[in-house]
């Protein structure tokens, strides 16, 4: 199957910094992403839709200003979680599909976020 | 936006034994699929199955998506099988996967 990749796997950071996060389709183009969330022993959440050469669409409820989202090329899709908090802490995982349409989703290995 | 339901949310079972995890959903899919989350939370994707019946070793599934769910049988259960199972969906004519409650399967020896 395709691979997503998506680094950092673990970052620490202080209250108040932005972290990013970046996500890649390694062996296929992606011109649509997702980027989800999920709390402790919950479910995925779905965040927003990352879109190649436009702006996100973002999930009810979702803060456009905390979490920023850029899909700045067709294999890269890249999540700013600008002046986090501790409430920000948790596991972040980015998808993509193959192309062609309905198709497969393949996530990447997920980023667990903790801010102190 | 749909709804997709799992059921059971937990399962105990003995090494050896079979089971069958569920997936309802509330509206028409063009995309389902089942994931196991292993313990480090990497998403392992098992079935792409929007329609009809799969197989790969232990594992098989069936969706029947007119009665909107699917079934993911695990036989002869071994104690790596443990972990959360997913079922997500794409409604029709839509991209995004929404996830089910999830399945947290325990598999003692």
């Amino acid at each position: 199957g395709a691979v997503v990749s998506q680094h950092p796997s673990r970052v620490i950071c202080k209250s108040g910094t932005s972290v990013k996060i970046e996500c890649r389709s390694l062996d296929f183009q992606a011109t649509t992403m997702f980027w989800y969330r999920q709390f402790p022993k919950q479910s995925l959440m779905l965040m927003a839709t990352s879109n190649e050469g436009s702006k996100a669409t973002y999930e009810q409820g979702v803060e456009k200003d905390k979490f920023l989202i850029n899909h700045a090329s067709l294999t890269l899709s890249t999540l700013t979680v600008t002046s986090a908090h501790p409430e920000d802490s948790s596991f972040y995982i980015c998808s993509a599909r193959e192309p062609g349409s309905p198709s497969e989703a393949f996530f990447g290995q997920g980023t667990r976020l903790t801010v102190v | 936006g749909i709804q997709v339901e799992q059921s059971p949310p937990d399962l105990i079972l003995q090494e050896g034994a079979n089971s069958t995890l569920r997936c309802n959903f509330s509206d028409s899919v063009n995309n389902l699929q089942w994931f196991h989350q292993n313990p480090w939370g990497q998403l392992i994707n098992l079935f792409y199955i929007p329609s009809g019946t799969k197989q790969n070793g232990r594992l098989s599934a069936t969706t029947v998506a007119t009665e909107r769910y699917s079934l993911l049988y695990i036989s002869s259960s071994q104690t790596t099988d443990s972990g959360v199972y997913f079922c997500a969906v794409a409604q029709t004519g839509a991209n995004n996967l929404f996830f089910g409650t999830g399945t947290r399967l325990t598999v003692i020896p």
